[in-house]
């Protein structure tokens, strides 16, 4: 059974930084590429960008929004993805979720972590 | 980037109706595009991939039409359960993008 869990959420600063992992299980990690979306509270879902497999090159691509302060990574001997948050703003609050994309089709998602920046 | 645009926004019905959503799309998207159901609290549970297949274990009452800009998820006899959100997202190119949601409620 495919099985994504997102953690490391949690209250921020604004300016700060934070990482999440998606730790994944029940499938071969390293064959799939990785997705992330976030939902604001009260709010709809918004994609927040991709990170291919190594077979693919790990290319990744960020959401407007995001780039230049996100960075997607993975580390395929852990089955494990990451999303450093680097500059956090305000509107970065929301829960996060992580997904294994099939040809563009996100089937698995994690459960979520919620990410609060305030001061 | 590519704007998706759910219609209604909420949506009231009695179970055993027959339900629509609509969602069209600023520009072509050929079939790539899927249908989420988010029940509070809760991840976005894929129900429609390919704009017209029903994704392992949906039931049957699903069912997604469209091509191009314009689709539509149609249930086709209300269940309790279904009383959820439901949203529209393309895959067609990078940025993926989502339909504002319809906010389903059984009356």
């Amino acid at each position: 059974e495919v099985q994504l869990v997102e953690s490391g959420g949690g209250l921020v600063q604004p300016g700060r930084s934070l990482k999440l992992s998606c730790s994944a299980s029940g499938f071969t990690f390293g064959d799939y590429g990785v997705s992330w979306f976030r939902q604001a509270p009260g709010k709809g879902l918004e994609w927040v960008g991709f990170i291919a497999s190594k077979s693919y090159g790990g290319t990744t691509q960020y959401a407007a929004s995001v780039k230049g302060r996100f960075t997607f990574s993975r580390d395929d001997s852990k089955s494990v993805a990451y999303l450093q948050m680097s500059s956090l703003k305000t509107e970065d609050t929301a829960v996060y979720y992580c997904t294994r994309p099939y040809r563009g089709i996100d089937a698995h998602w994690g459960q979520g972590t919620l990410v609060t920046v305030s001061s | 980037d590519i704007q998706m645009t759910q219609s209604p926004s909420t949506l009231s019905a009695s179970v055993g109706d027959r339900v629509t959503i609509t969602c069209r799309a600023s520009q072509s998207i050929s079939s790539w595009l899927a249908w989420y159901q988010q029940k509070p609290g809760k991840a976005p549970y894929l129900l429609i991939y390919g704009a017209s297949s029903l994704e392992s274990g949906v039931p049957s009452r699903f069912s997604g039409s469209g091509s191009g800009t314009e689709f539509t998820l149609t249930i086709s006899s209300l269940q309790p359960d279904d009383s959820a959100t439901y949203y529209c997202q393309h895959y067609n190119s990078y940025p993926y993008t989502f339909g504002q949601g319809t906010k389903l409620e059984i009356k």
